[in-house]
């Protein structure tokens, strides 16, 4: 069973940095490539950022740029996004999702990790 | 780029069929057959329901299937039943600027 967990959220002020992880299993992490895709409360779902299965092409949305880091580690089956200079915008639900690799759509996707950005 | 345009709410009665549209440009949803849709249970995570445009996810019901002309695309929930109402949102990819746009999100409710 694909099985992505989330872990990392939690209430930072704004300008505060925090670091979210994605724990994978059941299928074969290092040839998967990845994203995280965020919701704002009661918003839609909005694409952050996407990592090829070595790590060398990376991509990311205008409005994060230069203050998200994604990255990965194969041998621990992990995904990770670094998120520095956070503002009450980036208040979401961060979800890690597995994408298909036609970039078709997003296969699997995890529980989610809520990240409040507050004073 | 905006995001793709969804109506904010459909709804239909048990056994009917429903269709819910996204519409976008020549840009994205016209320019690639790369269009995926999502249901969401509320608190629960998105799950896919039809990825590139007209194929459905082992474990998804038949019920569910996907088309496209243009720049709309269009999923259609046939045989309505009271577990289908959540919200559902619409995905393309769009390019090496903005990658995947999403839409605002379909409240469906089943009457």
């Amino acid at each position: 069973e694909v099985q992505l967990v989330e872990s990392g959220g939690g209430l930072v002020q704004p300008g505060g940095s925090l670091r979210l992880s994605c724990a994978a299993s059941g299928f074969t992490f290092s040839s998967s490539e990845m994203n995280w895709v965020r919701q704002a409360p009661g918003k839609g779902l909005e694409w952050v950022s996407y990592i090829s299965t070595s790590g060398n092409t990376i991509y990311y949305r205008e409005s994060v740029k230069g203050r998200f880091t994604i990255s990965r580690d194969n041998a621990k089956n992990s995904l990770y996004l670094q998120m520095n200079s956070l503002t009450a915008e980036d208040t979401a639900v961060y979800y890690c999702a597995r994408g298909y690799t036609t970039w078709g759509g997003f296969e699997n996707w995890g529980q989610g990790t809520l990240v409040t950005v507050s004073s | 780029q905006s995001a793709l345009t969804q109506p904010a709410s459909v709804s239909g009665s048990p056994g009917q069929s429903i269709t819910i549209s996204c519409t976008g440009t020549s840009s994205d949803i016209g320019n690639y057959d790369l269009v995926s849709w999502y249901q969401q249970h509320p608190g629960k995570a998105p799950k896919v329901m039809i990825y590139e445009v007209t194929k459905r996810p082992s474990g998804v019901s038949n019920r569910f299937s996907g088309s496209k002309s243009g720049n709309t695309a269009s999923l259609t929930i046939s045989g309505l039943q009271a577990e289908d109402e959540a919200d559902y949102y619409c995905c393309s990819y769009a390019n090496t600027r903005n990658f995947w746009l999403f839409g605002g999100g379909t409240k469906l409710t089943v009457l």
